[in-house]
Formats: C-alpha cells, sequence, structure tokens
C-alpha cells in the first residue's frame, strides 16, 4: 500500500550536473504531475501527464524534462542544475477525471544545487 | 489567471480552541477545492475535498466549507490538539485547461499543550 514513492529524498549537486528524479504510482492512476515548493511560494506545478504517453508543461517548466516511463512512473530529470532549482520537490498522481477525486502526493525530494 | 490566497500565515492557540483557517481564489470556475495537510519534511495529505456543487465536508474535527461565488473557503478545527500542528494548504482544480491544483501558500498551525 506505497501510493506514491518518490526517490531520492535528499540530494546534493553541483551547479551544471544532471540528475533525475524518479516517481512511482501503484493506484493506477492516469495523471501524474511533478510540484516543487520553494519558500513563501506555495507549490507550482512544473510538468505533467494527463495519461500514459503524454506530457506537458506546467506553470514553471524551463530546465526541467520528463518522461511518462508507463502508467506507474513519472520521472523529472535536470540537464543542468542550477542554483534557482533549490527547492523540494512533488510528485502526485490523481484519477483522470479529479472532480470527485483526491490527489496523493511523495513525501518529496529535498534537492540542494551549490 | 487563479490565484489563490491564505490568511493568516502563521497561527498559533492553545490547546482545545477551536479555530478558522481562511481560503480566497480569485475565479469561481471551479472543479473543487481541497485542504491539505503538511507536517514539516513531509509530503501533502488530502483532508477534504469539496466539490463545486457542495456547501461543506466534514471529517471528525474538521468541517471545510464552500462559498463558490465569493470565491471563499474555511477550514474549522474544533477542540485544536498538539497533533493537528502542521501546514494547512487549499488548492482549487481550475476549470480551465486540464484539471489541475493550482495551491495557496498556506497556513502554519502551532497548537500549544
Amino acid at each position: 500500500n506505497a501510493g506514491v514513492t518518490q526517490t531520492p529524498k535528499f540530494q546534493v549537486l553541483k551547479t551544471g550536473q544532471s540528475m533525475t528524479l524518479q516517481c512511482a504510482q501503484d493506484m493506477n492512476h492516469n495523471s501524474m504531475y511533478w510540484y516543487r515548493q520553494d519558500p513563501g511560494m506555495g507549490l507550482r506545478l512544473i510538468y505533467y501527464s494527463a495519461s500514459e504517453g503524454t506530457t506537458d508543461k506546467g506553470e514553471v517548466p524551463n530546465g526541467y524534462n520528463v518522461s511518462r516511463l508507463n502508467k506507474r512512473e513519472f520521472s523529472l530529470r535536470l540537464e543542468s542544475a542550477a542554483p534557482s532549482q533549490t527547492s523540494v520537490y512533488f510528485c502526485a498522481s490523481s484519477p483522470i477525471d479529479s472532480q470527485g477525486n483526491k490527489a496523493f502526493f511523495g513525501q518529496g525530494t529535498r534537492l540542494t544545487v551549490v | 489567471k487563479q490565484e489563490v490566497t491564505q490568511i493568516p500565515a502563521a497561527l498559533s492557540v492553545p490547546e482545545g480552541e477551536n479555530l478558522v483557517l481562511n481560503c480566497s481564489f480569485t475565479d469561481s470556475a471551479i472543479y473543487n477545492l481541497q485542504w491539505f495537510r503538511q507536517d514539516p519534511g513531509k509530503g501533502l495529505t488530502s483532508l477534504l475535498l469539496i466539490q463545486s456543487s457542495q456547501r461543506e465536508q466534514t471529517s471528525g474535527r474538521l468541517n471545510a466549507s464552500l462559498d463558490k461565488s465569493s470565491g471563499r473557503s474555511t477550514l474549522y478545527i474544533a477542540a485544536s490538539q498538539p497533533g493537528d500542528s502542521a501546514t494547512y494548504l487549499c488548492a482549487v482544480t481550475p476549470r480551465t485547461g486540464f484539471q489541475k491544483l493550482v495551491f495557496g501558500t498556506g497556513t502554519r498551525l502551532l497548537v500549544s499543550p
């Protein structure tokens, strides 16, 4: 009964390094999302995937890429990390029709770029 | 563009007090509104979801109301406990575009024994 699982939980990168944040859900949800959370700014949507095989930009997509590997997995890649990408990253999933369904979040990845 | 505001940003109360957290949004065209709880260093847990056709939802000591026409929601916590200490976020699902959440910046609640 894992729900949404994110790895890693913590990461420190040097400016210019790349990394991939992994996310998997076991609830058979169609939709998955990546958010970042910064102090005083709330959660902002980076990218989302409405269904397997589709991805779309959210509010703050610059500097990121995503892959919806299959229905379970949705990864977020930083090709060349910048200090402005220091943040806490959350993956979430929900059924495709969210009118009556709750969103489920992972535990987050705390990323520091130095 | 939908914007969500939460007031106050922080709240400190003694144990046992009833309290109200506020959330306002600028566009009433929403599918639903959700209230989340976030503990330090943890993810978000959905507490209550109110669909746009509903006025309120209740779960235990929590009651959330929705006034879509005025763009407001409140989360009422009865008989607060130290275990209620957390950050509470509200989020709406706009009817425009794909269904995704727009979050407020949260209210940090501290309930002291």
